[in-house]
């Protein structure tokens, strides 16, 4: 079955440090998701990319956390510099249809990132 | 924005039916109710959608009343390995064709031998 890749798996930086994220979606999904989970708490959708396209970024960090998706296929996220508060499990997400009304997303394990 | 309420927390025993009603009075025409299971340390995992009346597959149903201002996961016979989050979501119309899906807190169900 095919799954979302993400790595690395766990991540501790130090803060005000690069980090960065990897996500591969499955093959044919042209929608993926970037979240922030926190623990206790509910995913936050991050960005979402339709193809290379960023369709919406309004939750994202744009002074400290910058995405990509250059070729329409895998993505990078990434945070500079990394705060206290950025420590969180940050998950990957990919879906066929995009703003279709229906919602599957298929997720990835996570990054579980730890900032000292 | 479309919201959802559910119980922050559910307790069972193994071989009972769980049912978990989530409350979305803000749903759209067009939207669709969703639910997610997610163990610890583990992404979301889709379990079920549906539009109205009711919907079942081979791990759920899902009922859903003719005002769609709420729905219901049923779980049939829980067992240990049932003990997850359990996310309800509606789609919600963000501007031009973007849907935003709001996540909530879900609900943590405990499933006791």
């Amino acid at each position: 079955e095919a799954e979302v890749a993400q790595s690395p798996r766990y991540k501790i930086t130090e803060k005000s440090q690069a980090v960065a994220f990897w996500c591969d979606p499955i093959s044919g999904h042209a929608t993926l998701y970037w979240y922030r989970q926190i623990l206790g708490q509910g995913p936050e959708l991050l960005v979402q990319f339709q193809d290379e396209s960023v369709v919406d970024d309004s939750q994202l960090p744009k002074d400290r956390f910058s995405a990509e998706r250059l070729k329409g296929v895998d993505s990078t996220l990434k945070i500079q510099p990394a705060e206290l508060g950025d420590s969180a499990m940050y998950l990957c997400a990919s879906s066929f249809l995009g703003t279709s009304v229906y919602y599957e997303q298929y997720f990835g394990p996570g990054t579980r990132l730890t900032v000292t | 924005l479309a919201k959802t309420t559910q119980p922050i927390s559910m307790d069972s025993y193994e071989g009972q039916e769980v049912n978990i009603t989530c409350s979305h009075n803000n749903i759209a025409t067009n939207d669709y109710i969703t639910w997610y299971q997610q163990f610890p340390s583990q992404g979301p995992r889709f379990i079920i959608q549906g539009y109205k009346t009711k919907v079942t597959n081979e791990v759920a149903s899902l009922f859903i009343p003719a005002d769609r201002k709420s729905s219901t996961l049923s779980l049939p016979r829980v067992s240990l390995s049932d003990t997850a989050v359990y996310y309800c979501l509606v789609g919600d119309r963000g501007a031009g064709n973007n849907r935003k899906l709001i996540w909530g807190l879900g609900t943590s169900l405990a499933v006791n031998p």
